[in-house]
């Protein structure tokens, strides 16, 4: 069936990077964008941006730029999101979703905590 | 940026009523691409609904969205064991995407 399956849990020290994976199976990873979407503890959906896998093309939240990097290895049908400067806000579940607009097959998530 | 602002911030019903959610745009929204999801504690969200009106593929015939432009609902006509949970408004209709804040339904 169509899934995503993603990397599991991390724990970083301020300032260093992380980078999520999300593997896709039962469709080809071409077809749709992927998007990152991230969660704090308690909290609500933050739209983080979207990768193309065909074109490699990407969008980004303004509040991530220069920040994040969203990435695809086709041959593989692999998606990653690397967050550089971690800092204690950024601990969260990240979420990848597949879709051009709205986002009909997610990940698992992956908690990434921030801790010295 | 489009703020979408959902109301109420919790509703307390009990399984088998009806729960009427919604989800107001600061701004209007692209093309109504406006989406519903209900997302159950420790899980990943699941899509609903899709451009304000189409329900998604699995997704229920007890969920109705509806609305244009700025202002849109979700319906819920009985309410299920699992539909206990939280739901948020997505507009994708312009960049950046936004969620809302999110509607918690519990059981009275």
């Amino acid at each position: 069936q169509v899934q995503l399956v993603q990397s599991g849990a991390e724990v970083k020290k301020p300032g260093a990077s992380v980078k999520v994976s999300c593997k896709a199976s039962g469709y080809t990873l071409t077809t749709y964008d992927i998007n990152w979407v991230r969660q704090a503890t308690g909290q609500g959906l933050e739209w983080m941006g979207w990768v193309n896998p065909d074109s490699g093309n990407t969008a980004y939240a303004q509040k991530f730029q220069g920040r994040v990097t969203m990435t695809t290895d086709t041959s593989i049908s692999t998606a990653y999101m690397e967050l550089s400067g971690l800092e204690y806000e950024d601990t969260a579940v990240y979420y990848c979703g597949r879709g051009w607009g709205s986002y009909d097959v997610w990940g698992q998530g992956t908690l990434v905590t921030v801790s010295s | 940026e489009i703020v979408l602002t959902q109301s109420p911030g919790t509703l307390s019903l009990s399984p088998g009523e009806r729960a009427t959610l919604s989800c107001r745009a600061s701004q209007i929204v692209g093309s109504n691409f406006l989406a519903w999801y209900r997302q159950k504690p420790g899980q990943a969200p699941r899509l609903l609904i899709y451009a304000a009106s189409n329900r998604a593929t699995g997704a229920p015939d007890r969920f109705t969205g509806s609305g244009s432009g700025a202002d849109f609902t979700l319906t819920i006509s009985r309410l299920e064991p699992e539909d206990f949970a939280v739901y948020y408004c997505h507009q994708y209709g312009s960049s950046p995407r936004t969620f809302g804040q999110g509607t918690r339904v519990d059981i009275k």
